[in-house]
């Protein structure tokens, strides 16, 4: 069993759609949660991160943590042509010291226009 | 956020010749960067961890004597692919660390020929 699991998709809604984005995980000490948006040929650019559990809302964006499930969700409001990108979940035990992430297999996201 | 810049941003090479990648944060000091490495629609393969004016440590599988990796200053990492062959084409991802959070380079995109 991998660390963590995400679906690859590819996930397909149209234009306007809540998108919902999943990501588990087994390691109970991630305390470290990120999300990433990777477009085509591009490195991975940071959208969200939260600690521990709890909600976290960015303008369309909204990051869900669920220690108790081992499971994180991001969520996408009103989705655009614009969000149709890769998005890959990363997770991380600490700050400091020698830690590496954890990262999802990605998810391949197309919104319709 | 953070700025990461990623140089050169395309390279093609021959066989058997050396290529070096650069990576810079741009607008804040990195004790710690990360190489990694991306193949089509999969995800980011940690390759190793570089540290500033320490020897870089690389993850399981990865030849340290193929994959150079130097990081002489707190704002800049060099990973020099040795030897390159066909085998070593892929997209090249640097990260920087500040606390908590990685912040990504734009990648190389390596061709061997």
């Amino acid at each position: 069993q991998k660390e963590v699991e995400q679906d690859p998709g590819p996930l397909s809604v149209p234009e306007g759609a809540i998108v919902s984005l999943n990501c588990t995980y087994s390691n109970s000490a991630f305390q470290y949660f990120m999300w990433y948006r990777q477009y085509s040929r591009k490195g991975p650019e940071l959208l969200m991160y939260t600690y521990s559990s709890g909600n976290k809302e960015d303008g369309r964006f909204t990051a869900q943590v669920d220690k108790s499930s081992k499971y994180i969700s991001l969520f996408i409001r009103d989705s655009q042509p614009s969000d149709s990108a890769t998005y890959l979940c990363a997770m991380s035990p600490a700050t400091s010291g020698t830690y590496k992430y954890i990262f999802g297999t990605g998810t391949r996201l197309k919104v319709l226009a | 956020g953070a700025v990461v810049s990623q140089h050169p941003s395309r390279v093609i090479c021959k066989s058997g010749t050396s290529v070096k990648i650069e990576c810079r944060s741009l607008d804040f000091q990195a004790t710690t960067m990360f190489w990694y490495r991306q193949f089509p629609k999969q995800s980011l393969m940690l390759m190793a961890t570089s540290n500033e004016g320490s020897k870089a440590t690389y993850e399981q599988g990865v030849e340290k004597d193929k994959f150079l990796i130097n990081h002489a200053s707190l704002t800049l990492s060099t990973l020099t692919v040795t030897s390159a062959h066909p085998e070593d084409s892929s997209f090249y991802i640097c990260s920087a660390r500040v606390p908590g959070l990685q912040y990504f380079g734009p990648g190389t995109r390596l061709l061997v020929l």
